[in-house]
């Protein structure tokens, strides 16, 4: 089955300055990629999501990007405000089933 | 006009009770499905259900026992609790079975302790 990593597992960042948060995941079949924000108590939400057949996508302040060779995958927030602070999940699909990261935990520093 | 709603919000038990979680989507969304998430935030499919039919049963004990009676419905009964299963179930829907460009919309959780 597929396997998902992602990095780093905590992360705080300076408001106004940028996040990064990194996943790899196994299966080489999965097509799709979404990115969940889960903010303290919270149901999982998605924010954007990319398909395997585009390299990136952008909705104004967070954005994402694929590299199928190296079966990467990353998620940029520019810009940070406060309200960024929540829980980060991202997830690949195979086999018609949503494999989840183990989320990073994103403190904006005010 | 909640997307999904689940019952109930928390549920304290003890060891060895028998519980059932409810979950309803009024988005008309043919896909549905149950996640588990422990302590340590890790999101974890169990089943999922399309038009009532069982599609995805991941490697769950066979004390857990989801019932769709109709593809807006989908009930959790969990046989004989045990401390382990403490943790947020969040039930989950989506257009269709497809992982493919296929949002999915989530419940607001219910937090079970086992005591």
């Amino acid at each position: 089955g597929e396997n998902v990593e992602q990095h780093p597992s905590t992360l705080s960042v300076q408001e106004g300055d940028s996040a990064v948060i990194k996943c790899t995941y196994s299966d080489s079949a999965s097509n799709y990629f979404p990115w969940y924000k889960q903010e303290l108590g919270k149901r999982p939400q998605l924010i954007i999501d990319i398909r395997s057949n585009v390299g990136e996508k952008k909705d104004q302040r967070i954005a994402v990007t694929l590299n199928k060779t190296a079966k990467h995958f990353s998620l940029h927030i520019t810009e940070t405000q406060p309200e960024d602070s929540a829980v980060y999940f991202c997830a690949a699909s195979w086999n018609e089933k949503l494999t989840f990261g183990t989320g990073t935990r994103l403190t904006i520093i005010p | 006009d909640t997307a999904v709603s689940q019952t109930p919000k928390y549920l304290v038990t003890q060891m060895g009770n028998d519980k059932s979680i409810k979950c309803e989507q009024n988005l008309g969304h043919d896909t549905m499905y149950w996640y588990k998430q422990d302590s340590k935030k890790f999101l974890k499919i169990m089943f999922s259900y399309n038009n009532k039919e069982l599609i995805i049963n991941e490697t769950v004990p066979n004390r857990f026992s989801p019932k769709s009676p109709d593809k807006a419905h989908l009930n959790l009964h969990i046989n004989s609790l045990e401390l382990g299963d403490s943790a947020v179930y969040f039930c989950a829907s989506s257009q269709n079975r497809g992982a493919w460009g296929n949002e999915q919309f989530f419940g607001p959780g219910t937090r079970l302790t086992v005591l």
